[in-house]
């Protein structure tokens, strides 16, 4: 069992809907990321949060947005994507972002289809 | 640029053999290397780590080995199972960075 927790597990929307993905994690991490990954890809990281702090957004379009409404919560809001955003969303957590023996702990995915 | 490289997208290997999976980088800063393992449908799963202090570390059948100056590590996963069949990703940071660095990946297939 994971112990990053991510719903839905599957998605499917069009290009006007607006829609969340969330992430819970419990194992008092203060570190809290969002990954995208395409088929036979690495997972490439979009946004971190640092004690519920945005520390990095890798130029991520704004069709996408993200909250921390707390240290255990983290939210994706999606807005009018296109559909080569479809891919898996991950969410990871890890005790802090300075990653030194620290190391990512990650949820089970949301598979996203756009149409 | 990929500063993570796995060479190899694929390897098949008899259970009960030895398997190694290679992981090379670019950034002479990375001082912090893992190991993580896939599932078709799920997320990775972390699998082991080492420090630039170390050129081994072991843990059950994953031993990790880095060689600082080839800047090259390697998962031995010793005897192999069919379970251990799966993508595995390298990754690597730097404690003055603040995000990991993700390898293409290697999907290992364990032959029973």
């Amino acid at each position: 069992d994971t112990e990053v927790t991510q719903t839905p597990k599957h998605l499917v929307m069009g290009m006007t809907n607006k829609k969340s993905l969330k992430c819970e994690q419990h194992m008092g991490h203060r570190a809290m990321y969002w990954y995208k990954q395409k088929a036979k890809k690495p997972p490439e990281l979009m946004f971190v949060y640092s004690y519920e702090k945005l520390s990095i957004n890798e130029s991520v379009p704004s069709r996408f947005s993200p909250e921390c409404p707390n240290s255990s919560l983290l939210n994706l809001h999606l807005h009018a994507l296109q559909p080569e955003d479809s891919a898996l969303y991950l969410c990871a957590s890890s005790q802090v972002v300075s990653s030194y023996n620290s190391p990512l702990h990650f949820g089970n995915g949301t598979r996203l289809t756009v149409t | 640029d990929q500063q993570v490289k796995q060479n190899s997208p694929s390897l098949s290997v008899q259970e009960g053999r030895i398997s190694i999976l290679n992981c090379d980088y670019t950034n002479s800063m990375f001082d912090y290397f893992l190991w993580y393992k896939k599932y078709p449908a799920e997320g990775p799963t972390f699998l082991i780590s080492i420090s630039s202090i170390k050129d081994k570390n072991e843990d059950g059948r994953f031993t990790v080995f880095l060689n600082k100056s080839a800047k090259h590590l390697s998962l031995h996963i010793v005897p192999s199972q069919p379970g251990d069949s799966a993508v595995y990703f390298c990754a690597a940071s730097a404690t003055t960075g603040n995000q990991f660095y993700f390898g293409t990946g290697t999907s290992l297939t364990v032959i029973p």
